[in-house]
């Protein structure tokens, strides 16, 4: 069965400092990989998704950045971290089933700029 | 992307079934429709997922009647457990699988 890791899954950083979050996804190969921001609890944004090794599209221009350097691993960056950067960050996989994609979210990553 | 519309809080008891409707007057023809479940600090659940007629699976159905304007999600005999937000969302093959997150529905469930 398939398997979605994040980590750290809470962080606290000060602003300016640079972040690294991690998402690596188990028990399938070439995963569409996707990473959103929740604020206030409520309301997914989607930030970056990925259908490949090096493929990276933004949906929002911003502060933050993500890479993909192999198959099933999700990086998401900033050189400099903002006060508005706070929030709950969920990575994604998706397969395809009976022709729709279907996503499959971690556990999620909670982070606190002071 | 069809934008959806749900309520935003409900609130029910033990015991009872639980029909939560979304209202997408845009859906495209290639178009399904997903729910998700979502726990305080914890990532959306896949719940349903369905294109027309009804779905059911162990945890849910779905009703999409024939227009596919809407749907509604039920539950049933829910539990204390339940309570959480639930999202539903429209999207098809052609957006590249984004999915587009509205608010939700809080529901509430009571002793």
């Amino acid at each position: 069965s398939q398997t979605i890791h994040q980590w750290p899954a809470t962080l606290v950083q000060p602003v300016g400092s640079p972040l690294s979050l991690e998402c690596t996804v188990e028990g399938t190969s070439n995963p569409n990989l996707y990473w959103y921001r929740q604020a206030a609890g409520r309301g997914l944004q989607l930030l970056f998704y990925s259908v490949g090794i090096g493929q990276i599209s933004s949906e929002v221009p911003q502060n933050l950045s993500a890479s993909r350097p192999q198959d099933r691993q999700f990086i998401l960056s900033s050189k400099k971290l903002l006060l508005s950067d706070s929030g709950f960050y969920l990575c994604a996989w998706s397969v395809r089933l009976a022709g729709q994609e279907t996503q499959y979210f971690g556990p999620g990553t909670r982070l606190l700029v002071l | 992307l069809a934008k959806t519309t749900q309520p935003i809080s409900m609130d029910s008891y033990e015991g009872q079934e639980v029909n939560i409707t979304c209202s997408h007057n845009n859906i495209a023809t290639n178009d399904y429709i997903t729910w998700y479940q979502q726990f305080p600090s914890q990532g959306p659940r896949f719940i349903i997922q369905g294109y027309k007629t009804k779905v059911t699976n162990e945890v849910a159905s779905l009703f999409i009647p024939a227009d596919r304007k809407s749907s509604t999600l039920s539950l049933p005999r829910v539990s204390l457990s339940d309570t959480a937000v639930y999202y539903c969302l429209v999207g098809g093959d052609n957006q590249g699988g984004k999915l587009i997150f509205g608010q939700g529905t809080e529901l509430s469930v009571k002793p």
